[in-house]
């Protein structure tokens, strides 16, 4: 098992672009989290799937992002007429069902955004 | 609505020496805590986890402590090592739902050789 994968790690584009960022969670993992982290802060909740239901969104999700996990596999998160203000890191992650509170999330390498 | 806070922001040591970190949160119906490392650029990699109902765990040299009644967790770090330089971040797991994690904003540590 090579752990969680998010596919770019980094992406630059023009403000009004649209981005679509890809992260292959742990296999047999059923629940996935897709957070944003700015500059100096920790990361914040966005969205989480249990297998292909979209169960939980932030605030924060504007109608302007939209995320998918298609067969409870991989996922991906979708950014329409992207603003400076989305410029962050995206970070995934996955963990089991989450019966145990011994569960945790294991976070992948993230994808950069930067707009211009 | 649950909020973690860590002090101090960023902290400075010279190799060797012991140092503590610390986090407090609002709420505590709390699945569990962990504390996490960011190296500059990168994921989250979990160093510790300590579920709702523990008071404390040991990893090599990172002890963490958890007070829920409190609302308090502090880490500890034995014999500071320039390789230990990183961004700890606290997390706490809320108890419904997603059990989604709350984050505070991290502490910068930086090991002076």
């Amino acid at each position: 098992d090579t752990g969680v994968s998010q596919d770019p790690r980094h992406k630059i584009t023009k403000r009004g672009q649209n981005v679509t960022f890809r992260c292959d969670p742990i296999s047999e993992h059923n629940r996935l989290y897709w957070y944003r982290q700015t500059l100096g802060q920790g990361p914040e909740f966005l969205t989480y799937f249990q297998n292909e239901a979209q169960l939980e969104k932030s605030r924060l999700l504007s109608d302007r992002f939209s995320a998918e996990r298609p067969k409870g596999s991989f996922s991906t998160l979708e950014i329409q007429r992207t603003e400076q203000g989305d410029s962050a890191m995206y970070l995934c992650a996955s963990s089991p069902i989450g019966t145990s509170p011994t569960d945790t999330q294991y976070f992948g390498p993230g994808t950069r955004l930067t707009v211009l | 609505k649950q909020e973690v806070t860590q002090i101090p922001a960023a902290l400075s040591v010279p190799e060797g020496e012991n140092l503590v970190l610390n986090c407090s949160f609002t709420d505590s119906a709390i699945y569990n805590l962990q504390w996490f490392r960011q190296d500059p650029g990168k994921g989250l990699t979990s160093l510790l986890l300590i579920q709702s109902s523990q008071r404390e765990q040991t990893s090599g040299r990172l002890n963490a402590s958890l007070d829920k009644s409190s609302g308090r967790s502090t880490l500890y770090l034995a014999a500071s090592q320039p390789g230990d330089s990183a961004t700890y971040l606290c997390a706490v797991s809320i108890i419904q739902g997603a059990q989604k994690l709350v984050f505070g904003q991290g502490t910068r540590l930086t090991i002076n050789p």
